[in-house]
């Protein structure tokens, strides 16, 4: 079975500023999907950004950016130009390549925007 | 398109009463989610269906839970009878088979006491 790992429960930074939110995984498998997404006090599930594991090539969305590192499972999303918006819960998810199977996911970073 | 569509929003009930939720998906997607959250759990996988029929339900907690999908336009979790610890936040999601990309609905919050 696939594990998903957040260390961070919850970071604070100030407006403006630069974040990295950290996510390591376990899998046996070589094709999967890897995603982050944001749940807000609304609590509505938002796509933030997804990756393909037999992608190179790091997803970028807007402010977001991911660093995929495939051989340390490693899979940290960068938001750039924090906003007071960007506050929320913030999970990483993991889906296996093989089929249409539902997402496992981390226990997810607590993200506060300070102004 | 509405999104994923999920009802009620709040539910609050007494233990040992039956809680029926309710998920439509979007149309035209064929694999269908519940997922449970808790502070205690985080976000589970119940059950998911692919073309309305049942896949896995490994994550179901126990017999007092079901899970139906009678068309590909509904979808129904039940919990008879329930008890406090299932009170958690339910989501549906939905997606096309062989894509990655899914949409949760808004969640049912549910509260047992």
């Amino acid at each position: 079975a696939q594990t998903v790992t957040q260390s961070q429960p919850e970071m604070s930074v100030q407006e403006a500023e630069t974040v990295t939110l950290s996510c390591t995984y376990d899998t046996s498998e070589n094709n999967y999907y890897l995603f982050w997404y944001k749940q807000p006090p609304s609590r509505q599930m938002i796509l933030v950004i997804r990756q393909e594991a037999y992608k190179q090539q790091n997803a970028t969305e807007n402010r977001f950016s991911v660093n995929f590192q495939k051989a340390a499972k490693s899979f940290s999303l960068k938001i750039s130009d924090s906003q007071l918006g960007d506050t929320a819960m913030y999970f990483c998810a993991f889906r296996s390549g093989g089929g249409a199977d539902g997402l496992t996911f981390g226990k997810g970073t607590h993200l506060i925007i300070q102004p | 398109d509405a999104g994923v569509i999920q009802s009620p929003r709040h539910e609050v009930t007494e233990m040992g009463q039956e809680v029926t939720l309710r998920c439509k998906p979007i149309s035209g997607h064929n694999s269908l989610f519940w997922y449970r959250q808790t502070m205690m759990r985080g976000l589970e996988l119940l059950i998911y269906f692919n073309n309305n029929v049942p896949i896995d339900d490994s994550g179901m907690p126990e017999d007092r839970f079901s899970a139906k999908m009678p068309n590909a336009s509904f979808s129904t979790l039940k919990i008879q009878p329930s008890e406090p610890r299932d009170s958690a936040v339910y989501f549906c999601a939905s997606s096309l088979r062989d894509s990655y990309g899914y949409t949760f609905g808004s969640g049912t919050r549910l509260t047992v006491v």
